[in-house]
């Protein structure tokens, strides 16, 4: 089984550059996230999608726009890249069923160096 | 807003020994409490959950135990394999959502 993929896996930047890091999922789950981790500070939410077609901020958004055209794909874009966004990007899925059951499914991380 | 704090490390011990990590919460409601483990240069994967109070989740030898009087959920395993080396994030959700909380977590290393 796949579960959640991300791509790429490693990417080095310029300061100013743009990309995008895709994460697809075929579990057919509702709910998709994108976490940053860093040293000392944990994952912490960028963005989050309730279902395909919407998207909400989560606790640090600043510098990242995402979209979820398809149910299973969730895309993480950095417009204009800062060193302060190097980091591991983590996307994960989840059912999304009532009771916060919280079973979140992780890909393997994106490590993203800005220069 | 809701909050997860826990034992940061990073700790070594020995194989076969004694192992607990303390996890506290501040939340509103009643959460659902995790701990996460990931393993090196992999995701997160769920190790166990409890989603009531005085719940217990167990799992690979793991336990943790839902504590609401003392807004706890600490793991613990009674003997520690090399294998259990990785970073172990404890985790909320409140009842009605599927975004987690996450404490900074904390890192092992088991030694043979």
């Amino acid at each position: 089984n796949a579960g959640v993929t991300q791509t790429p896996k490693f990417r080095v930047l310029k300061t100013g550059q743009s990309m995008t890091l895709l994460c697809a999922q075929d579990m057919n789950h509702e709910y998709m996230y994108w976490y940053r981790q860093d040293p000392g500070m944990g994952l912490r939410l960028i963005h989050y999608s309730v279902g395909e077609g919407t998207t909400a901020k989560g606790e640090v958004p600043d510098g990242y726009n995402v979209s979820r055209l398809k149910k299973q794909n969730f895309l993480l874009g950095l417009e204009s890249a800062a060193p302060s966004q190097t980091s591991v990007y983590f996307c994960a899925s989840s059912a999304g069923t009532s009771g916060g059951r919280g079973e979140l499914f992780f890909g393997e991380g994106s490590r993203l160096t800005v220069l | 807003g809701n909050s997860v704090t826990q034992m940061e490390g990073p700790v070594t011990l020995s194989e076969e020994a004694f192992l607990t990590i303390n996890c506290t919460y501040t939340a509103t409601g009643y959460p659902s409490l995790f701990w996460y483990v990931q393993y090196p240069g992999e995701g997160l994967q769920l190790l166990l959950k409890a989603t009531k109070a005085d719940d217990k989740g167990s799992n690979k030898g793991f336990e943790a135990t839902y504590r609401k009087e003392t807004t706890s959920f600490h793991l613990e395993k009674g003997s520690v394999q090399v294998s259990d080396s990785a970073v172990y994030f404890c985790a909320l959700s409140d009842g009605g959502s599927e975004k987690l909380v996450f404490g900074k977590g904390m890192k092992l290393t088991v030694n043979p």
